[in-house]
């Protein structure tokens, strides 16, 4: 069985602060990885997306591969209230099909 | 993304009665998902389909769920004889092709079943 593994959290920072978000995937198959933001009651909107190993950068966020060890992060620096919401990480795992966590909610307090 | 349109936004059905998800994927995009989304759950694939073909319905229940998507028109995601338990949002996204790319999402179904 793929999995995709997040902590559900919630995460709590302070408004300013750094927002580590973590995901591990059990399929080393994986090819490409995303990180979604989901606000409550809204769809899915995607903000990073990854395929090699390394650090990825764009404005706040900053995605982190490292597939030797099955594991994506997501970084938000400069944390605001207006980040409050729950991101999925997502891996395509090949065969058509991309495999989403359950995700994180993260709370960014004023 | 509001590219993918789905209708209806939300849906209210009787148990036993029949639900019918739509969904148009963006202008380009041949290629659908449905996810399933439980409250303070993740998604949850249910089929892919390219036009005219289902490619994996993996995630499908084997009973009382269908999904096609036709030459023309939209992907349509049908619950037979719904229950309380086929409450939940219903998320299709689509992309241009079904290698290494990112989805775009509608807004949802929001299906109740009372």
């Amino acid at each position: 069985q793929k999995e995709v593994e997040q902590n559900s959290g919630p995460l709590s920072v302070p408004e300013g602060a750094i927002a580590s978000l973590n995901c591990t995937y059990s399929d080393r198959g994986s090819q490409s990885f995303f990180w979604y933001r989901q606000y409550s009651g809204k769809s899915p909107e995607l903000i990073m997306s990854i395929y090699s190993n390394g650090d990825k950068e764009d404005g706040r966020f900053t995605a982190q591969l490292n597939k030797a060890s099955q594991y994506v992060s997501l970084l938000i620096r400069d944390s605001q209230p207006s980040d409050s919401a729950t991101y999925l990480c997502a891996a395509y795992t090949g065969g058509f099909k991309t495999i989403f966590g359950a995700g994180t909610r993260l709370f960014v307090k004023a | 993304n509001a590219g993918v349109m789905q209708n209806p936004r939300h849906l209210v059905r009787r148990r036993g009665q029949e639900a019918r998800l739509r969904c148009s994927p963006m202008k380009g995009h041949s290629h659908v998902y449905w996810y399933r989304q439980l409250p303070e759950e993740g998604l949850k694939f249910m089929v892919y389909l390219q036009k005219e073909n289902i490619i994996d319905e993996s995630g499908m229940p084997k009973e009382r769920f269908s999904a096609e998507f036709p030459k023309e028109g939209p992907s349509i995601l049908r619950i037979q004889q719904v229950v309380r338990g086929d409450s939940a949002a219903y998320f299709c996204a689509s992309s241009p092709d079904g290698t290494n790319t990112e989805a775009f999402f509608g807004q949802g179904t929001r299906l109740t079943v009372v």
